[in-house]
């Protein structure tokens, strides 16, 4: 069965600081996919990143970056010099091919103090 | 960009009413689905639709129903609606589920 796992239920930190967000999964199948959405305070998920479990580059966007471990079934996400704006609930999720829908962890609220 | 519109942003309804929330999308997506999110819970399946007048019931469907009479709309149905379904929902639409959701807004439902 599919399980994905964010055991951080709130983080806090002050401004500028880096902070990981980290998200383990289950599966059986060998090819899956793993997402990271964004929930602002305005409620819609927003979808940040995809990666399919071929790909284990590490990923950079701007301040976010991804760091995908088959080995440790893990697909942790970093903000670095964190601002304010980063302030919402993160939700890592797994979806298998042929699957239609996703399997979402329970999220991560992240707080950023000025 | 695909979008995903959920037709009320708040809403406050009494006990025992029948509540209809309503999602449509623009893309021409297969599948769409409804979530409940509540805190410390994340997100929990209610019901999705592979296609038109087509549902399967997802881990919590117990006091909803769906109705997707139209590929483009999906609506969730609480046919007596109680306290403890106070909640926010949100639908999500999707091509197939490897390229993810696209979300609506939400609907935050208080049942007084």
């Amino acid at each position: 069965a599919q399980k994905v796992t964010q055991a951080q239920t709130e983080i806090s930190v002050v401004e500028k600081e880096d902070v990981t967000l980290d998200c383990v999964y289950e599966t059986r199948d060998t090819t899956y996919y793993l997402f990271w959405y964004k929930q602002p305070p305005s409620g819609e998920l927003v979808f940040l990143i995809r990666r399919n479990s071929f790909d284990e580059q590490n990923e950079i966007s701007g301040r976010y970056s991804w760091n995908f471990q088959k080995s440790t079934s893990s697909f942790n996400f970093t903000i670095t010099a964190s601002q304010v704006v980063d302030s919402a609930v993160y939700f890592c999720a797994l979806s298998e091919v042929g699957a239609q829908k996703l399997v979402f962890g329970q999220g991560t609220r992240l707080t950023i103090n000025p | 960009d695909v979008k995903v519109t959920q037709s009320s942003r708040y809403l406050v309804k009494r006990t025992g009413e029948k509540v209809f929330l309503e999602c449509v999308q623009d893309m021409d997506h297969e599948n769409m689905f409804w979530y409940r999110q509540d805190p410390g819970l994340g997100l929990r399946l209610i019901y999705f639709s592979y296609d038109v007048k087509m549902k399967e019931k997802g881990d919590i469907p117990e006091g909803y129903s769906v109705s997707r009479e139209k590929k483009e709309r999906f609506s969730l149905i609480l046919e007596s609606a109680s306290t403890n379904q106070t909640s926010m929902y949100l639908c999500a639409s999707s091509l197939e589920g490897i390229r993810g959701y696209t979300f609506g807004s939400g609907t935050r439902l208080t049942v007084v």
